[in-house]
C-alpha cells in the first residue's frame, strides 16, 4: 500500500512567523509532489508542485524534497491569517501512463494567530 | 487560465432517483479525474479519463457511473445512491496523467 503521511496537527504559528509543514512517502519510484491548500468547505487549491531534488520558491512559499529521504515539506514565510486552512501533501504513484495517480496525506491543519 | 468548472453546486437527490454532475475545462487538459471528499479526510480517487478514455477505475460501486463526451467536458451519473454517498464531488484535470492538477469547486451532494 503506497502511503503519504503528514502530522494532522493543528500546527499553530504567530503571524508573520514561518510555518514549516511536513510529509514522508513509501513509493520510492514516485517522482511528482504536489501541495495543495484546502479553506474548510472549499475545494483543494495547487499551490507548488515540485519534480527535482531541492528547493523550489515561489513568492512566501518553498517547496523542499529530498527523494532519498522520501520527505517532501513545505514552507510558508509571513505567515497570515489568511494562510489558515488544511494543508495537503499528494504524491504522483505508478509506473508513467495510464497507471499514474495521486496518493494523498490526510492533510495538516495550519492555524496562524494573529 | 486554470478554471474548471462544475455544476451544480449543490445537489439533494433521494435514493431512487437519477441524476448527473458535470465538469468542463478549456485548459486542453487531456486527464480528468472524479474524487469523492468525505469531511475531514482527503479527496478519494474514483475515476481517471486520459484522451477521452477510462484508464482507472478504483474499484468504485456501479451506482456511480462516469461518461467522458469529448476532452473537455467528463459526467459523473448517478443512480441509487444511498447515504453514505454524500459527500464533496470533485473533478480536476491536468495536462496528462502525473502532471498537477487543478479542481473545480466541487458539488455537494446530499442523498436523503
Amino acid at each position: 500500500q503506497k502511503e503519504v503521511e503528514q502530522n494532522s496537527g493543528p500546527l499553530s504559528v504567530p503571524e508573520g512567523a514561518i510555518a514549516s509543514l511536513n510529509c514522508t512517502y513509501s513509493d520510492r519510484g514516485s517522482q511528482s509532489f504536489f501541495w495543495y491548500r484546502q479553506y474548510s468547505g472549499k475545494s483543494p487549491e495547487l499551490i507548488m508542485f515540485i519534480y527535482s531534488n531541492g528547493d523550489k520558491e515561489d513568492g512566501r512559499f518553498t517547496a523542499q524534497l529530498n527523494k532519498a529521504s522520501q520527505y517532501v515539506s513545505l514552507l510558508i514565510r509571513d505567515s497570515q491569517p489568511s494562510d489558515s486552512a488544511t494543508y495537503l501533501c499528494a504524491v504522483n504513484i505508478g509506473y508513467g501512463g495510464a497507471t499514474n495517480k495521486l496518493i494523498f496525506g490526510t492533510g495538516t491543519l495550519l492555524a496562524v494567530q494573529p | 487560465d486554470t478554471e474548471v468548472t462544475q455544476t451544480p453546486k449543490h445537489l439533494v437527490m433521494g435514493m431512487t432517483n437519477k441524476k448527473s454532475l458535470k465538469c468542463e475545462q478549456h485548459m486542453g487538459h487531456r486527464a480528468m479525474y472524479w474524487y469523492k471528499q468525505k469531511a475531514k479526510k482527503p479527496p478519494e480517487l474514483m475515476f481517471v479519463y486520459s484522451y477521452e478514455k477510462l484508464s482507472i477505475n478504483e474499484s468504485v460501486p456501479s451506482r456511480f457511473s462516469p461518461e467522458c463526451p469529448n476532452s473537455s467536458l467528463l459526467n459523473l451519473h448517478l443512480h441509487a445512491l444511498q447515504p453514505e454517498d454524500s459527500a464533496l464531488y470533485l473533478c480536476a484535470s491536468s495536462q496528462d496523467q502525473g502532471f498537477e492538477q487543478y479542481f473545480g469547486p466541487g458539488t455537494r451532494l446530499t442523498v436523503t
